[in-house]
């Protein structure tokens, strides 16, 4: 699977857009953009996936560049809830490829 | 419906001894993961099952971890001789399937401590 480069920390006010940068310059064509986050002492939840097209949610958006080597995870009104680290993963859809592998993330803090 | 549950929520246990922890997966679900997750870092993948089967246990970091999932359902990740790098938050997840875009879905986990 590609590897993924993300910030390692963010701030964002209360009642704006969080706005989260992802790299993944070496994806290839059959690899899925996931988006997952952890809230301190809870299991990763899952937020959304694209493979090219952008796409949203009742959670979020996703923006993916036209040459796929990058996204932006978009919280479009962030709260105080949405604080947690915050994981960029890309991952195939072939045989060998189900595991998710995480790397350390970018941690979102939301200031009041 | 319910999610992912783990059991215990907590379990500490002493160098040296024997550990099982429990996954139940949602219902209907046929895929289960387990993963391991060290303070400060992203979960790292030990094993998967299809069924009852493991079908990749490429990161179970050596042989006293095993897991089993006898009837397709509940899984038991089982340690022996607990070390105290064994010391972690043991996840379990859970997908429909395999095929294409499947998502998979946490449980809250086990924190492992190993005095």
């Amino acid at each position: 699977d590609a590897k993924t480069t993300q910030p390692t920390s963010m701030d964002c006010a209360e009642g704006r857009a969080a706005n989260l940068p992802c790299n993944h310059s070496t994806i290839s064509g059959n690899e899925y953009v996931y988006w997952y986050r952890q809230i301190h002492s809870q299991g990763p939840q899952y937020i959304i996936h694209g493979l090219k097209n952008n796409e949203t949610n009742e959670m979020a958006s996703l923006i993916i560049t036209e040459d796929r080597k990058s996204s932006t995870l978009i919280l479009p009104h962030a709260t105080l809830r949405d604080t947690a680290v915050y994981y960029c993963i890309v991952r195939g859809t072939n045989f060998g490829n189900e595991k998710l592998t995480f790397g350390t993330g970018t941690r979102l803090t939301i200031i009041p | 419906g319910a999610g992912v549950s783990q059991t215990p929520s907590n379990k500490v246990t002493e160098k040296g001894k024997y550990v099982e922890l429990r996954c139940d997966p949602i219902s209907g679900h046929t895929a289960l993961y387990w993963y391991r997750q060290s303070l400060g870092q992203g979960p790292e993948f030990l094993i998967y099952f299809q069924g009852t089967g493991a079908a990749d246990d490429s990161g179970l970091p050596n042989d006293r971890f095993f897991a089993v999932r006898p009837e397709g359902s509940v899984s038991t990740l089982k340690i022996q001789r607990t070390e105290r790098g064994d010391s972690a938050v043991y996840l379990c997840a859970s997908s429909f399937n395999t095929i294409g875009p499947h998502t998979q879905y946490f449980g809250p986990g086990t924190r492992l401590t190993v005095l």
